[in-house]
């Protein structure tokens, strides 16, 4: 079993629908929690930062963690075509060697006009 | 700000050949730097970190190997590639903060170098 799973998906919706991510993780130590997108060929690039438990929000993007049931959410309103990308979830211990990131697989997302 | 990069963007090269990937961060001190592959369609995997100058940790054992010659340049090496080596190599780096802080674990990507060993 992975450390972290997630849909690889195709997760396909109309634009302006609301996307929902999610990650399961298993280890109990995780405690920064981070959601990356990536477009085709490029470098993921950092979206959301949260820390320990609860909800973030930064305009259309919303991020909740949930220790007790070791699951993490992304949730993006107002969906556009420009949103279409892979979304990969990623989490660390607090003082793990190397400061290392553990990812799960990614979902891919595609926004339609 | 800080900016790092990578080269070459792409690269083709034949079985048996040496690599040689080139990582470099700028506007920033005594980062740790780390080397990722991605298989298509695939999540990241962690080849190796530095938390400084000729310290490396390897992650996978492989065909590969990583050096870090300068503070801030990063390189992934191979004596003779292998048709398994293909992938997206990715470079990133992590600025180290005091004990608790919560940016210490954010890593920024490069642009990546896309390798096809045929």
């Amino acid at each position: 079993q992975k450390e972290v799973e997630q849909d690889p998906g195709p997760l396909s919706v109309p634009e302006g629908a609301i996307v929902s991510l999610n990650c399961t993780y298993s280890n109990s130590a995780f405690q920064y929690f981070m959601w990356y997108r990536q477009y085709s060929r490029k470098g993921p690039e950092l979206l959301m930062y949260t820390y320990s438990s609860g909800n973030k929000e930064d305009g259309r993007f919303t991020a909740q963690v949930d220790k007790s049931s070791k699951y993490i959410s992304l949730f993006i309103r107002d969906s556009q075509p420009s949103d279409s990308a892979t979304y990969l979830c990623a989490m660390s211990r607090i003082k793990a060697a190397g400061n290392k990131l553990t990812f799960g697989g990614g979902t891919r997302v595609l926004v339609k006009p | 700000s800080q900016t790092i990069h990578q080269w070459p963007a792409t690269l083709v090269q034949p079985v048996g050949s040496p690599l040689s990937l080139e990582c470099t961060v700028e506007g920033t001190s005594n980062p740790n730097l780390y080397w990722y592959r991605q298989a298509a369609g695939r999540g990241l995997q962690l080849l190796f970190y530095s938390v400084g100058i000729g310290q490396i940790s390897s992650e996978v054992p492989q065909n590969l190997s990583a050096s870090r010659p300068q503070d801030r340049q990063f390189i992934l090496s191979s004596k003779k590639l292998l048709l398994s080596d293909s992938g997206f190599y990715l470079c990133a780096w992590t600025i180290l903060g005091t004990s608790g802080r919560a940016y210490e674990n954010e890593q920024f990507f490069g642009p990546g170098t896309r390798l096809t060993v045929l």
